[in-house]
């Protein structure tokens, strides 16, 4: 089992939707938890991080925390072009080993 | 500095040759990452730093790969007697201490031929 499993997609959603991304982790003891945004040729960026079960809201990204469930969400309201790219769910294990799942790709049809 | 540097942005070396990559952390962080990222794939985790010290060295694929942090801050990674297969993005991150968002610099792509 991955440490950290992300849906590889391609996942294609119309502009002006709701994308919705989904990640799993292994380590129960993991307690804080991050998402970043890749474009094509780039390094990551850093767009949430949570680390309380629940929603946290900035902008139009929603991320979702369920420490029972060992599961993490990330919802971009307002789909823009723009959001295409690669989402990576990371979450820190053993407080000092940020690890990473897969990646998911997004691709926002005009 | 205003975010992570690393250097060289690109290196090209023959097989067998020895290279250094070096991570220059956002002043302050303690925290520093070394990923490996091949074509299309995922973020491979090589090492941690928390200061000077490097508790977790599971990632690093073989013992052709080594890094140290110095001063607590810059950081080097070096590949003896690179191979084909080491080609690759080699990404660093820092954060203010562990538990904290880490920031990435922009890579250094690694090819050898």
């Amino acid at each position: 089992q991955k440490e950290v499993e992300q849906n590889s997609g391609p996942l294609s959603v119309p502009e002006g939707a709701i994308a919705s991304l989904n990640c799993t982790y292994s380590d129960r003891g993991s307690q804080s938890f991050f998402w970043y945004r890749q474009y094509s040729g780039k390094s990551p960026e850093l767009i949430m991080s949570i680390y309380s079960n629940g929603d946290k809201e900035d902008g139009r990204f929603t991320a979702q925390l369920n420490k029972a469930s060992q599961y993490v969400s990330l919802l971009i309201r307002d789909s823009q072009p723009s959001d295409s790219a690669t989402y990576l769910c990371a979450a820190l294990q053993g407080a000092q080993k940020l690890v990473f799942g897969q990646g998911t790709r997004l691709t926002i049809n005009p | 500095g205003a975010g992570v540097s690393q250097s060289p942005s690109n290196k090209v070396t023959e097989k067998g040759k020895d290279v250094e990559l070096r991570c220059d952390p956002i002043s302050g962080h303690t925290a520093l990452y070394w990923y490996r990222q091949s074509l299309g794939q995922g973020l491979e985790f090589l090492i941690y730093f928390q200061g000077n010290s490097a508790p977790d060295k599971s990632g690093l694929p073989s013992d052709r790969f080594s890094a140290e942090r110095t001063g607590g801050s810059v950081s080097t990674l070096t590949i003896q007697r690179t191979q084909q297969e080491d080609s690759a993005v080699y990404l660093c991150a820092s954060s203010f201490i562990p538990d904290t968002e880490a920031f990435f610099g922009q890579g250094t792509r690694l090819t050898v031929v």
